[in-house]
């Protein structure tokens, strides 16, 4: 049940792509194609962004994308908007036992 | 539309017990899985919590296990999380939600948060 590892903080400047990665195991991100990326604003729920490695939720913009290799998932934000600037985290199925979250990424809007 | 409110949560003595309610509306509760989701003050979400639609598979992590008890109402819709022996490092805002679907991988929809504080 260990946290998936997400690098601390991300930055770019507007209308730059940037991309967060999350690490995990082949218990975990490796080995199932759930794995989901949530946005959260300070003070406020968690946002549903990415579901099932690369699905958006109904709403959430195209400028929003997912991927994964091997053990290793990616979001991907292109266009970088002021309001993107938030922290994000991904998670993922583990099998038989509960969900698992990444450790978190900051994202900064230069 | 969907809608998830917790219940208040407040300030409780170490070693003691508190029950967190979430009530639902604006879909058919007994469909979906529900989830209880913590977040430590300036720390990560932590899951805490994942109940089965049927309520017949509930799954912990380490961190609560025998300590936390999730359970649900489908006729009250509502979604419960008993938790006893609480301890400081459970102070935390507490998130209810509902899953995408039945398969408990992804919260979809969240309530607004309760803030839980153990303290003497």
């Amino acid at each position: 049940q260990s946290a998936l590892t997400q690098p601390a903080s991300v930055s770019g400047s507007p209308g730059q792509s940037i991309t967060i990665s999350c690490t995990g195991t082949s218990s975990d991100v490796g080995g199932y194609n759930y794995v989901s990326w949530y946005q959260q604003h300070p003070g406020k729920a968690p946002k549903l962004m990415i579901y099932d490695v690369s699905n958006r939720p109904s709403g959430v913009s195209n400028r929003f994308s997912g991927s994964k290799s091997g053990n290793t998932a990616s979001l991907t934000i292109s266009g970088l908007q002021a309001e993107d600037e938030a922290d994000y985290y991904c998670s993922s199925h583990t099998g038989t036992s509960i969900p698992v979250f990444g450790t978190g990424t900051k994202v900064t809007v230069l | 539309q969907v809608q998830l409110v917790e219940s208040r949560g407040g300030v409780v003595q170490p070693g003691r017990s508190l029950r967190l309610s979430c009530a639902v509306s604006g879909f058919t509760f007994s469909s979906y899985a529900m989830h209880w989701v913590r977040q430590a003050p300036g720390k990560g979400l932590e899951w805490v919590a994942l109940i089965s639609y049927d309520g017949n598979d509930k799954y912990y992590p380490d961190s609560v296990k025998g300590r936390f008890t999730i359970s649900r109402d489908d006729s009250k819709n509502t979604l419960y999380l008993q938790m006893n022996s609480l301890r400081a490092e459970d102070t935390a805002v507490y998130y209810c939600g509902r899953d995408r679907l039945r398969r408990g991988t992804e919260v979809e929809y969240w309530g607004q948060g309760t803030l839980v504080t153990v303290s003497s």
